[in-house]
């Protein structure tokens, strides 16, 4: 079946420092990938997402790219803000699925100033 | 995006008792509702799906008798945990999907807490 698997949080980093958040994945399928954000008290946003193999999403300044070679989806951002300090959740959809997501377990992203 | 909203955000109840969720899409059509329960530190897991008008599907070790799923209009969905257990307590979260494959929400998730 499908799974996701994304590097354990918490991460804190200072304010401007690079991000890379890990994530793999395996599907019987061809999945399409996805990164979702969870500020603190509110829901699931969608943050970026990629369809077919080496599409790459983007958004706010953070990009993930889509390898099939190495079935990994993993999310960076060259300068982090206060602002980006969430939980980030990789995820992956399928027809055989019904389009459910199924998700990493999150990772906690801490900025400081 | 999308506006959805969940009914209560947090909620203590005793053992035995039932307690009912609702999602409602304020200004999305949702033909499918998808529920997840996260526990803490681990991941969303599915629970079921519903199609607008149709019984619920449920994922594998999902009571269907315990976790009773409304979804009797586009706008709206529900989800009764009945003779709630301690075990039980969980965030759960509704996430509406349109006909569109890149239509799907979430909403902020509600707390239950079972004493």
């Amino acid at each position: 079946g499908n799974s996701v698997t994304q590097m354990e949080g918490p991460v804190t980093l200072s304010e401007e420092a690079f991000l890379t958040i890990n994530c793999t994945y395996t599907a019987t399928g061809y999945p399409s990938l996805f990164w979702y954000v969870q500020y603190p008290g509110e829901g699931l946003q969608l943050l970026l997402k990629a369809t077919k193999a080496d599409d790459k999403g983007s958004n706010k300044g953070f990009e993930a790219t889509y390898r099939k070679e190495t079935t990994s989806f993993h999310l960076e951002k060259g300068s982090v803000q206060v602002s980006d300090s969430a939980v980030y959740f990789c995820a992956l959809s399928d027809q055989n699925s019904g389009y459910a997501l199924n998700f990493g377990k999150g990772t906690s992203l801490l900025v400081t100033p | 995006g999308a506006v959805v909203s969940q009914h209560p955000s947090r909620v203590i109840c005793k053992s035995g008792t039932s307690v009912k969720i609702e999602c409602r899409s304020l200004d999305f059509q949702a033909t499918t509702m998808f529920w997840y329960r996260q526990f803490p530190k681990q991941s969303l897991m599915l629970m079921a799906t519903s199609n607008e008008g149709s019984k619920a599907t449920y994922e594998q070790g999902v009571e269907k008798d315990k976790f009773l799923i409304n979804h009797a209009s586009l706008t709206l969905s529900t989800l009764t945990v009945t003779s709630a257990h301690p075990e039980d307590s969980s965030f759960y979260i509704c996430s509406p999907r349109g006909s569109s494959y890149n239509e799907q929400f979430f909403g902020p998730g509600t707390r239950l807490t079972v004493l």
